[in-house]
């Protein structure tokens, strides 16, 4: 199946540093999602990019859709102690010619620490 | 709004086993799905269901079946538990297809799994 290499695996850092993360694939998406995950929580969408080139900001936060399309990044600007957790980025082929969709493909995800 | 419910959180299981790890949305949402989450690794999906009547197979499906006979619920079964399938399950739904934009994908809170 398709691979997602994510990295870092985690990181430490002091609050109000900038964090930047990312994913490569083998393969090709055609969109891009990344997710924060809490302990014990389920994950939560934070950004979605659907074009080729796209930068996308939420807060904080900014992502880019790879022009390969075979990558993404995340930045977090001024990190806070709430950014504590795991970050998942996730890649998506939706089989329009089929009409069915074979799921997300996930990243191993890169482990937030935040020293204050 | 309860979103996406699981059910139990927690369950010890002996091998061989069979249990059904239950989800349900009340956002009437056509697609939904389950992942397993395993120390390390992204989500991987097991199964999933574009609507009522129709379901497939994702990328790990062995050892597990689904079933979905109302928009509502999407249980999964473990036909004959195996300490390899000790794990953190998610449940997931959507309005649409997962990638059309604007379309957020939201996750239940968990269920954990352990097989002795």
């Amino acid at each position: 199946g398709q691979q997602l290499n994510q990295s870092p695996q985690s990181m430490f850092i002091q609050e109000g540093e900038d964090v930047s993360m990312n994913c490569t694939s083998s393969s090709i998406f055609n969109t891009w999602l990344w997710y924060k995950q809490d302990p014990g929580e389920g994950p939560v969408l934070l950004i979605a990019l659907y074009k080729a080139g796209e930068l996308t900001s939420n807060g904080r936060l900014t992502a880019q859709f790879g022009i390969t399309r075979k990558d993404s990044f995340l930045n977090i600007s001024a990190s806070i102690p709430s950014d504590v957790g795991i970050y998942f980025c996730a890649g998506l082929n939706v089989m329009y010619s089929g009409g069915g969709a074979d799921g997300l493909t996930f990243g191993k995800g890169t482990h937030l620490i935040i020293q204050p | 709004n309860a979103g996406v419910t699981q059910t139990p959180k927690f369950q010890v299981l002996k091998t061989g086993q069979s249990m059904t790890l239950q989800c349900a949305q009340d956002m009437n949402h056509e697609y939904m799905s389950w992942y397993r989450q395993d120390p390390g690794m992204g989500l991987r999906l097991i199964h999933y269901s574009v609507g009522a009547g129709i379901t497939d197979q994702g990328e790990v499906p062995n050892g597990y079946n689904v079933s979905r006979s109302t928009t509502e619920d999407f249980p999964l079964r473990l036909l004959s538990a195996a300490p390899s399938q000790t794990s953190v399950y998610f449940c997931a739904s959507s309005y649409m297809i997962p990638g059309t934009a604007g379309n957020t994908i939201y996750f239940g809170e968990g269920s954990w799994l352990t097989v002795v």
